[in-house]
């Protein structure tokens, strides 16, 4: 199907651990990018990773594109309850594919 | 500045009904998509337009959906007749010229078939 896989589907950590979320993809791809969606709100653009081996950083979270860009992951140091929500990878060809998600939950 | 205006909001119908999602993009921007999300199936592109032209409507599920884009600044999706598995969350996005642009979801259209 269109979509890009992406694990765990669901994630619950206690605030304060941390938290990573892989997208795979069978193809080799020209770029990633990542987006969160807030529960009951709508998917909002985190960052865009291009280049093969790249790692960007935000603040807590780490971004990182695979040296044959077929994967790509997202790392979440010291989760706190503001970081719930699910996010989505999406490959980038003539259109925006986004992948399964995964849903991250954070108990206080 | 203004985002992707999405209406209606929330929309209930009952089977058998025709359904119509608007959505204004953002000013300026060349590329409209239509995506559909499900908890079973996730965020699926329907049909995206460039410049008012669809480009490529390969994820419109049926012939029961259509969808158009009369100018740059409107653009509509259209059930007839509405399905209970129609139910889902529409959102309409847009974005500056392909590739590699960041694309701006609106609020979505939550639809409910009963």
């Amino acid at each position: 199907g269109q979509q890009v896989m992406q694990i765990p589907q669901y994630q619950h950590v206690q605030e304060g651990e941390d938290f990573t979320t892989y997208c795979n993809s069978s193809t080799t791809l020209s770029n990633i990018q990542w987006y969160k969606q807030r529960p009951g709100g709508h998917p909002v653009f985190l960052i865009q990773l291009v280049k093969s081996g790249e790692v960007k950083k935000q603040k807590r979270l780490t971004f990182q594109f695979g040296e044959a860009k077929k994967n790509s992951s997202l790392h979440i140091t010291a989760t706190q309850t503001t970081d719930v929500g699910t996010y989505f990878c999406a490959k980038n060809t003539d259109k925006l594919i986004f992948g399964t998600g995964t849903r991250l939950q954070v108990f206080p | 500045d203004a985002g992707v205006i999405q209406s209606p909001r929330h929309e209930v119908t009952e089977m058998g009904q025709e359904v119509t999602l608007r959505c204004k993009p953002i000013s300026g921007h060349d590329y409209l998509f239509w995506y559909r999300q499900t908890m079973m199936r996730g965020l699926e592109l329907l049909i995206y337009f460039n410049n008012n032209v669809p480009i490529d409507d390969s994820g419109m599920p049926e012939d029961r959906f259509s969808a158009k884009m009369p100018n740059a600044s409107f653009s509509t999706l259209k059930i007839q007749p509405s399905e209970p598995r129609d139910s889902a969350v529409y959102f309409c996005a847009s974005s500056f010229p392909r590739p590699g642009n960041t694309i701006y979801f609106g609020e979505g259209s939550w639809l409910t078939v009963v």
